[in-house]
């Protein structure tokens, strides 16, 4: 089974900053990988798939690089709105699996 | 607009048995790929299993491996988990979710999810 560490934790960032948030892979995973966001109280919403590609209707300040084993979330300009639990889940192999969450909050 | 629609979930005691529904529109369904995900109260997302459009394609999470079984129905643009042998630690909110497909490897990402159905295991 691949495990997914993110970090950190927790991250605690101020409106209108840039967020970098990491996700690493115990093997390659190639650009299998998603990105979610979970508020409280509602369903994950997918961010970003193929590592890099933004799901339909997703703001172009959500934006994810990497490939093989290591991977980023980068939030360009942080929002009210995005103050949130953000996973990463890896599908290039089975089981998926994902990441332990990094919760943005607000400093 | 896409719906996906979770029922099914309760309480049941540990060992006794539990069927989830999803009901989806608004997309092809099937030519798509369905999932199930849990959520353990407080605690992160856990992959269930995952079913290809016709079926040919069944996985499981050794977690549940020989418990629960998944199946859909295109005629009905539902698919189901049928959960026996319920544990304290299957407590959980379960969600549906739907992938462009399961087979082709790049395309398994979860893009449209339900709202989830809570299934509390307890005595």
């Amino acid at each position: 089974e691949i495990v997914m560490t993110q970090s950190p934790a927790t991250l605690s960032v101020s409106p209108g900053e840039r967020a970098t948030l990491s996700c690493r892979a115990s093997q390659s995973v190639s650009s299998n990988l998603a990105w979610y966001q979970q508020k409280p109280g509602q369903a994950p919403r997918l961010l970003i798939y193929g590592a890099s590609a933004r799901a339909t209707g997703i703001p172009a300040r959500f934006s994810g690089s990497g490939s093989g084993t290591d991977f980023s979330l980068t939030i360009s300009s942080l929002q009210s709105e995005d103050f949130a639990v953000y996973y990463c889940q890896q599908y290039n192999n089975w089981p998926q699996t994902f990441g332990q969450g990094t919760k943005v909050e607000i400093k | 607009e896409v719906q996906v629609v979770e029922s099914g979930g309760g309480l049941v005691k540990p060992g006794g048995s539990l069927r989830l529904s999803c009901a989806a529109s608004g997309f092809t369904f099937s030519d798509s790929g369905l999932t199930w995900v849990r959520q353990a109260p407080g605690k992160g997302l856990e992959w269930v299993s995952s079913i290809s459009s016709s079926s040919s394609y069944i996985y499981y999470a050794d977690s549940v491996k020989g418990r629960f079984t998944i199946s859909r129905d295109n005629g009905k643009n539902s698919v189901y988990l049928q959960m026996n042998s319920l544990r304290a630690e299957d407590t959980a909110v379960y969600y549906c979710a739907r992938s462009p497909t399961v087979v082709k490897t790049d395309t398994r990402y979860l893009d449209y999810w339900g709202q989830g159905t809570l299934v509390t295991v307890s005595s």
